[in-house]
């Protein structure tokens, strides 16, 4: 099975800074990666799929590149509101393997 | 507006068996591929199971293969999944999720349902 790895763990930012995620899949996906965001205590909220395709309502401050086997999340401008967890996700074929998470607090 | 809503998590005795429910409304159920997603106190999401638009089809994680069913009945615009042999570390919140028009990310989720193997 593919393997998805994001890194870093855990990072703490500036309200302002520009932050990028990266996810790491073991084997080539294409570009069937999605971004989600889980705030504490709430449901999963997908962010962008297709790599680099940002979902409905989503803020323009997130932007995701890639394919094949390396791909990153940027906020280009820290939020207050950014302060979640973010996971990527595999969906090329099963399983549909998430990314262990990066936790993004605030300095 | 698209709803999903789990039922059927609760408290259950390893060895022992739950039948989870994800009741949808707001969309064509019958057009969309359905997933249940797992999620650990404190820990990150897993994918757990996977149905196609008719149920013909289904994929699960290696962890839950043999032991746990995903179905659907679009009478009820329900998917369910079937729990057997439960294990300590199946403990986690469970949330259905629906896959986007074009793709198959998960657009949108339900609150999740509580399931706690222990003795």
């Amino acid at each position: 099975d593919i393997q998805m790895t994001q890194s870093p763990s855990s990072l703490s930012a500036s309200l302002g800074d520009r932050v990028t995620i990266t996810c790491r899949a073991s084997q080539g996906i294409g570009s069937y990666l999605a971004w989600y965001q889980q705030k504490p205590g709430k449901v999963p909220k997908l962010l962008i799929y297709a790599a680099s395709t940002l979902q409905s309502g989503v803020p323009s401050r997130f932007s995701g590149s890639g394919s094949g086997t390396d791909f990153t999340l940027t906020i280009s401008t820290l939020q207050p509101e950014d302060v979640a967890t973010y996971y990527c996700q595999k969906y090329n074929s099963a399983p549909w393997t998430f990314g262990q998470g990066t936790q993004v607090e605030i300095k | 507006e698209v709803q999903l809503v789990e039922s059927g998590g609760g408290l259950v005795q390893p060895g022992g068996s739950l039948r989870l429910s994800c009741a949808a409304s707001g969309f064509t159920f019958s057009g969309y591929w359905m997933h249940w997603v797992r999620q650990a106190p404190g820990k990150g999401l897993v994918w757990v199971s996977r149905v196609n638009r008719d149920g013909s089809s289904a994929d699960y994680a290696d962890s839950v293969k043999g032991r746990f069913t995903i179905s659907r009945d679009s009478a009820e615009n329900t998917v369910y999944l079937q729990m057997n042999t439960l294990r300590a570390e199946d403990t986690a919140i469970y949330y259905c999720a629906r896959v986007t028009n074009n793709g198959w990310a998960l657009e949108y989720w339900g609150q999740g349902t509580l399931v706690t193997v222990s003795s």
